[in-house]
């Protein structure tokens, strides 16, 4: 166990439409990481938060975004949904942003039908 | 952008035997990270070489890095059904740390 929790397990919606995946980061963490992993692309970086600000942007899209809270936790957003975002989506989290070890949460695993 | 090769893409090794996964990447190494995978699970930590010629162990996996050929090794010694699962290599953009950049990952596969 990893200490990063995400939830939820799995998430099955349609297309067109938008949901919400959760992620609390390690005790301690400052940085959460967004991954997307497909058969297709890989394990792919999204977009990592510091302490509540934006940091790093990577391959995502548009129609994506994300946010981290006060608490620490983190939030990403998928709208308008299409089949190829069915995914895992991974968040990481890590102390501090500079060269530190990333600790992965379970997943979440989304269909989009 | 980095790109990481990972070799073999899939391997099938009888247990008991010892085997090497390679990470080549195509610009300078500046530090480099060992996940393993479960199918369809998080990625654990193994371990995270960020000098030329630094050697971690950890059990009985071995990772090593050579900064010269851009090249990371890990090494597993008498293998068991424990290691079966995807090994991913990655790296920090630029040698901070934002989001890694990782391989395709290996897929071991340890047959009694």
């Amino acid at each position: 166990d990893s200490g990063v929790t995400q939830t939820p397990k799995h998430l099955i919606t349609a297309t067109g439409q938008r949901v919400t995946l959760r992620c609390s980061p390690r005790s301690g963490d400052l940085s959460v990481y967004w991954y997307q992993q497909s058969l297709d692309q890989g394990l792919q970086f999204l977009i990592q938060y510091y302490n509540g600000e934006e940091r790093a942007k990577g391959n995502i899209l548009e129609r994506f975004s994300a946010q981290q809270f006060p608490d620490l936790h983190s939030e990403l957003n998928l709208s308008s949904l299409e089949l190829g975002d069915s995914a895992l989506y991974f968040c990481a989290s890590s102390v501090d942003w500079n060269t530190d070890t990333q600790y992965f949460g379970p997943g979440t695993r989304l269909t989009v039908l | 952008s980095q790109e990481l090769e990972q070799s073999p893409q899939s391997l099938i090794v009888q247990e008991g035997k010892n085997l090497t996964i390679n990470c080549t990447s195509s610009k300078t190494l500046y530090g480099l990270y060992w996940y393993k995978q479960k199918y369809g699970e998080g990625l654990i930590f193994l371990m995270m070489l960020q000098k030329g010629g630094e050697e971690k162990s950890h059990e009985k996996i071995t990772a090593k890095l050579d900064e010269k050929k851009q090249q990371s090794s890990l090494h597993i010694t008498a293998s068991q059904p424990s290691h079966a699962g995807i090994y991913l290599c990655g790296v920090a953009r630029w040698g901070g740390a934002d989001g890694l950049t990782f391989g395709k990952g290996t897929h071991l596969i340890i047959q009694p």
